[in-house]
């Protein structure tokens, strides 16, 4: 299994509303890492867990919280957004967190704050 | 100041073609990932360039790390509608960043038929 899987795939939501995106992994790699992306731009980084503790926070607005409840499962809770935060939101992970090597991704949540 | 720099950002050719995307940094890197990612999808790893000079094929794509691993090029021959995307150059400065990729801007290619 060399995949990861995000859900939902599609999100609408409004700016009072709280939701949460789910990824998950099941290659036992052991950093996992959520990227916004706007359209035809590249992802930016937001979090990077490794070896399930938060080591990366890229200066993250507080309306996002990421969970990492074991190895495999990574989530990514959301409060009080803004439209400007539509966009379509990547998992991804990697077998060493110490190097940034190889990237697999997931399809992506698209989401759109009304 | 963009780390890595890509160009073009835009490219529109007619299948058959040959085209080349560039991605130079000032920063020597330890190496270089080429992602390309299709709309509504998350990107997928084409190559991984370690040494320097190092030439890498895949079917109609070349890739090449600069001598001084600061520089990297990804040439495609005859182009095909289905090479239609969203190119990405990636890599971790120096080596030192502990899991921070760094992306290029990205160059959207379109391949008409």
């Amino acid at each position: 299994d060399t995949e990861v899987t995000q859900t939902p795939k599609h999100l609408v939501m409004g700016m009072t509303n709280k939701k949460s995106l789910k990824c998950e992994q099941h290659m036992g790699h052991r950093a996992m890492y959520w990227y916004k992306q706007k359209a035809k731009k590249p992802p930016e980084l937001m979090f990077v867990y490794s070896y399930e503790k938060l080591s990366i926070n890229e200066s993250v607005p507080s309306r996002f919280s990421p969970e990492c409840p074991n190895s495999s499962l990574l989530n990514l809770h959301l409060h009080a957004l803004q439209p400007e935060d539509s966009a379509l939101y990547l998992c991804a992970s990697s077998q060493n967190p110490s190097l940034a090597e190889e990237l697999f991704f997931g399809s992506g949540t698209q989401l759109s704050v009304l | 100041t963009q780390l890595l720099e890509q160009s073009p950002q835009f490219l529109s050719i007619q299948e058959g073609e040959n085209l080349t995307v560039y991605c130079n940094s000032s920063s020597v890197f330890s190496s270089l990932q080429w992602y390309r990612q299709e709309p509504g999808e998350g990107p997928v790893l084409l190559v991984t360039v370690v040494t320097g000079g190092e030439v890498k094929k895949l079917k109609r794509l070349t890739f090449q790390f600069g001598d001084a691993r600061k520089d990297s090029s990804l040439h495609i021959t005859a182009a095909q509608p289905g090479d239609t995307g969203l190119y990405l150059c990636a890599g971790e400065p120096g080596g030192t960043s502990y899991g921070k990729l760094t992306f290029g801007q990205g160059t959207i290619l379109t391949v008409h038929p």
